[in-house]
C-alpha cells in the first residue's frame, strides 16, 4: 500500500542554521500539506500546497518558512533560520478526495 | 476560531469496548476524522465520517456524531492490547485548505 514517506526520521541543528525536510507524497495524491506538532501540544497545521503553490498558510508558517517541490517528486519544507521553539515532530501529509494520509514525521530538535 | 477537544487518558481492559469522545466548536466542520498514533509513529486514519450523517461503522469502529451537540465519539470493540495508542479527533470544512484541526489526543491504555 502506497505511503507517504519522510527524511530524516530525526535532525538535530544548531539554532540559526537552515533545515530542510523532506516528504515523498503518494504518487497521484495532488494536495500536500505540512502540520507539526511540539511536544505535549496539539497537531497544527503550518500549510497546504496544490499545483506548485501555496494555496494557504497558517499564523505560526512566518518568512523563516518556505516549501517547495524542486523535482516533482519531492516536496520540502525549509526552515531558514531555526529556533529553540522550531523543535517539533514534522509531519507531511497528502490527500486524495476526502482522505489525508501522514507519513512517519521528522522530529527536529533545535539546540 | 476552530477548536477540538478531547480527555486526555482512557484505561480499559482487553475484550471489553473502548469510547473516546471529541467535542468540536466549529459549525461548518464538514468531515470528522479519527486517527491513530502508536507510539514513534505517524498518524494513521482509522475512519471519517461526513457531517450529514449520524453513524458510520467499520470492523470494529463505531463512529457516533451528534451535530447538535457537536459531539463525535469512537468506540472501539472488543479492544485489544494491539488498540493501545493515542487517538486523535480532527475536522475540516469542505472549502478552502482542508487543513486538519486537530484534538489533543486521547491515550488509550488496554491492561491485560
Amino acid at each position: 500500500e502506497p505511503e507517504v514517506t519522510q527524511t530524516p526520521s530525526h535532525q538535530v541543528t544548531q539554532m540559526g542554521q537552515e533545515v530542510i525536510l523532506r516528504c515523498v507524497p503518494i504518487s497521484n495524491h495532488l494536495y500536500f500539506y505540512w502540520y507539526r506538532q511540539i511536544l505535549g501540544q496539539k497537531v497544527e497545521f503550518l500549510v497546504s500546497f496544490y499545483n506548485n503553490e501555496i494555496s494557504e498558510k497558517s499564523e505560526i508558517f512566518d518568512d523563516q518558512f518556505s516549501v517547495e517541490r524542486p523535482d516533482g517528486s519531492n516536496f520540502t519544507l525549509k526552515i531558514r533560520s531555526t529556533k529553540l521553539e522550531d523543535s517539533a515532530m514534522y509531519f507531511c501529509a497528502t490527500r486524495k478526495g476526502n482522505e489525508q494520509f501522514f507519513g512517519p514525521g521528522t522530529r527536529l530538535t533545535v539546540l | 476560531g476552530e477548536d477540538v477537544e478531547q480527555s486526555l487518558f482512557l484505561s480499559v481492559r482487553e475484550g471489553d469496548s473502548s469510547v473516546i469522545n471529541c467535542t468540536y466548536t466549529d459549525s461548518s466542520s464538514t468531515y470528522l476524522y479519527w486517527y491513530k498514533q502508536e507510539p514513534g509513529a505517524g498518524l494513521q486514519l482509522l475512519t471519517y465520517i461526513f457531517s450529514n450523517m449520524d453513524m458510520k461503522q467499520d470492523q470494529r469502529l463505531t463512529v457516533l456524531l451528534n451535530k447538535k451537540d457537536k459531539h463525535l465519539s469512537l468506540r472501539i470493540a472488543d479492544t485489544q492490547t494491539g488498540d493501545s495508542a493515542i487517538y486523535f479527533c480532527a475536522e475540516n470544512t469542505d472549502t478552502g485548505r482542508r487543513a486538519l484541526t486537530f484534538g489533543s489526543g486521547t491515550r488509550l491504555q488496554v491492561q491485560p
